[in-house]
């Protein structure tokens, strides 16, 4: 699978927009881009996914560059609860191709 | 999304001892993933668990240290062995989702062991 690489952290104002880049420049054609986050004390949350559409859902929206090397994920207006790491993580399929390999992450920090 | 009970939630331990972590899934899943997380880390694959066969280890973990058990669909147990302080750890199982319920994996709220 391929790496990706985020910035460790990142602060955001709660009611902006939160924009988390990552970065996986070796992603083959058959990978897609998952995102995960997990808020302190708890087991990681799928967020959304793609393969290179951009994609929207209750949670997020993900945009994926047109060479799909670089991803950003949007939480469009983020609440304090939003606190949490975020994973970006490069796989291929989506079903039995086993686990998840999970990177470093971002932090990011929502503040009032 | 699978519901995923782990328990128990949290346990400190003597060092020597073992500790059995449940897992179980309110539906049938054919994989289960066992993972651990140390203090300030990232999560790192342990073992992935099938029904019926023996767990597949990764890199640095072997059986003596995690045995696993998965006999049904729904349920499997990690049995940390032995352990020592460097056993502190979050634990964690999860499961694969089917498609058209988000695609991914679902995770359990995890098992802090504290060995003393």
């Amino acid at each position: 699978d391929a790496k990706t690489t985020q910035p460790p952290s990142m602060d955001c104002a709660e009611g902006r927009a939160a924009n988390l880049p990552c970065n996986h420049s070796t992603i083959s054609g058959n990978e897609y881009v998952y995102w995960y986050r997990q808020i302190h004390s708890q087991g990681p949350q799928y967020i959304i996914h793609g393969l290179k559409n951009n994609e929207t859902n209750e949670m997020a929206s993900l945009i994926i560059t047109e060479d799909r090397k670089s991803s950003t994920l949007i939480l469009p207006h983020a609440t304090l609860r939003d606190t949490a790491v975020y994973y970006c993580i490069v796989r291929v399929a989506k079903r039995s191709q086993g686990n998840l390999i999970f990177g470093k992450g971002t932090k990011l920090s929502v503040k009032p | 999304s699978a519901v995923i009970s782990q328990k128990p939630s949290r346990d400190i331990c003597q060092r020597g001892t073992s500790l059995t972590i449940q897992c179980q899934v309110d539906s049938q899943v054919t994989m289960m993933f066992w993972y651990r997380q140390q203090p300030g880390q990232s999560l790192t694959l342990i073992a992935t668990a099938n029904q019926g066969s023996e767990a597949t280890y990764e890199s640095g973990f072997v059986i003596d240290k995690f045995p696993i058990s998965r006999p049904n669909l729904t349920f499997s147990t990690l049995t940390v062995s032995n352990m020592s302080p460097e056993d502190s750890s979050i634990y964690l199982c999860s499961v694969e989702e089917g498609i058209g319920q988000g695609d991914g994996y679902t995770f359990g709220s995890g098992t802090r062991l504290t060995v003393v």
